[in-house]
């Protein structure tokens, strides 16, 4: 079946630095690609997403890369900042336009 | 504000009681979304009503039953439930039309304890 696998499940970066979460996907008909930041408590939100007509989509500090044909995809976050600390999850879309395939989430610990 | 809200935010239950969970969506959508979060586990998805029809995942139990009565409001309603089933219980909504996948927005969830 569709699925979505995130690495890694825990994160920990020095402030400042860069953090790097990877997702591969297994349906090839996926053709949109959102990331999610969801803080302790709180409601997930969407931050960043890509179709697959682009391969690299920025916004200041955080980025996505998507690659097809190895069907996986990036969230980049460049000069990490305490409030960046959260859960993040990837999805692909399925077959069915509505429905997204979810990854199992990344935690990102920022350490000061 | 999201313009999702869900109600109640908070529940404890024990299995022998039905509840209901109450969403409702602000936006203009014409999807909804129950998900279920477990610590550790991928957001599960649930149920999926868009332009009146029901997509149900297969392998919830049916001690959920979802209704939707229009496009804006979306209940689960839960009987007996069991200890398994404590968990986030979120609702979502989406514009929905072929060939084209939206950002789902999130509600803040309801905290659900089975006792």
């Amino acid at each position: 079946g569709e699925n979505v696998e995130q690495h890694p499940s825990t994160l920990s970066v020095q402030e400042g630095d860069s953090a790097v979460i990877k997702c591969t996907y297994s349906d090839s008909a996926s053709n949109y690609f959102p990331w999610y930041k969801q803080e302790l408590g709180k409601r997930p939100q969407l931050i960043i997403d890509i179709r697959s007509n682009v391969g690299e989509k920025k916004d200041q500090r955080i980025a996505v890369t998507l690659n097809k044909t190895a069907k996986h995809f990036s969230l980049h976050i460049t000069e990490t900042q305490p409030e960046d600390s959260a859960v993040y999850f990837c999805a692909a879309s399925s077959r069915s336009n509505y429905q997204l395939i979810w990854g199992a989430g990344t935690k990102l610990i920022i350490k000061p | 504000e999201t313009g999702v809200t869900q109600t109640p935010r908070h529940l404890v239950m024990g299995m022998t009681n039905k509840k209901s969970l109450k969403c409702e969506q602000h936006l203009g959508h014409n999807a909804m979304y129950w998900y279920k979060q477990s610590a550790k586990k991928p957001l599960e998805l649930m149920f999926v009503y868009s332009l009146e029809e029901r997509v149900e995942n297969n392998s919830v139990p049916s001690r959920f039953s979802p209704e939707c009565p229009n496009s804006s409001h979306l209940f689960l309603h839960l009987h007996t439930l069991q200890p398994e089933d404590s968990a986030l219980y979120l609702c979502a909504s989406s514009h929905s039309a072929a060939g084209t996948t939206y950002e789902q927005y999130f509600g803040p969830g309801t905290r659900l304890t089975v006792t």
